[in-house]
């Protein structure tokens, strides 16, 4: 089953605006990772989270990761045409061993107008 | 540097024919390996992953089997194809670095049950 749900399922800005995506999940996580697809690609890695931190910056991307309400945020800043793209939220719920089995969200669809 | 291998990109196959989707993996050793399944403008599910050279672990009951002959190939098979078959099949492989495993994803095969 899902566990993340991202929020909203579409979004659509003006370059150069925010662009704020939100995940919930359901169980304890040892870390929180977001990756971003383009258009029929495989995904990419964008950032991780791990469970005892609060923050974290990578370029123009802020994550936030609350543990008590098990959610999440990624923040796009001044976002560029080809920041257009779907993003998904994963997590390892703890107790994966050594599978590294990620279990991912349905996405939020980013469109960037130009 | 570690690239994965899919192939081949795009298929169109009647229904009640075979299917044999190939992953091969290079640069690195002993990875985990997945195969998701994405519906159009949907999330990954997750179908199979190995943990090892013969270990298939099945996450949901299907039409579909998995196979790891070699340490870094990975075969997805049917031996009769269903229309709900039709999806965005994606590979990836993980490995334990740094405290966590990240997912790296292949470019994809876009199957189409006719």
């Amino acid at each position: 089953s899902q566990q993340g749900e991202e929020d909203p399922q579409a979004l659509s800005i003006q370059e150069g605006e925010n662009a704020t995506m939100n995940c919930s999940y359901k169980t304890s996580i040892n870390n929180l990772q977001w990756y971003r697809q383009n258009s029929g690609r495989g995904l990419v890695h964008l950032i991780l989270i791990r469970s005892n931190e609060r923050e974290k910056h990578s370029g123009r991307l802020r994550v936030t990761l609350d543990t008590s309400k098990k959610s999440s945020s990624l923040l796009i800043t001044a976002s560029r045409a080809a920041d257009t793209a779907s993003y998904f939220c994963a997590t390892d719920a703890r107790g994966s061993s050594n599978t590294g089995k990620l279990i991912f969200g349905q996405g939020t669809t980013l469109q960037v107008k130009p | 540097s570690q690239t994965i291998h899919q192939w081949p990109a795009t298929l169109v196959q009647p229904v009640g024919s075979p299917l044999s989707l190939e992953c091969t993996v290079e640069g690195t050793s002993n990875p985990n390996l997945y195969w998701y399944r994405q519906a159009a403008g949907r999330g990954l599910q997750l179908l199979f992953y190995s943990v090892g050279i013969g270990q298939i672990s099945s996450e949901v009951p299907q039409n579909l089997s998995a196979s790891r002959p070699q340490d870094r190939q990975f075969i997805l098979s049917s031996k009769k194809l269903l229309l709900s078959d039709s999806g965005f099949y994606l590979c990836a492989w993980s490995v334990f670095s740094g405290g966590f495993y990240e997912q790296y994803f292949g470019p994809g095969t876009r199957l189409t049950v006719t």
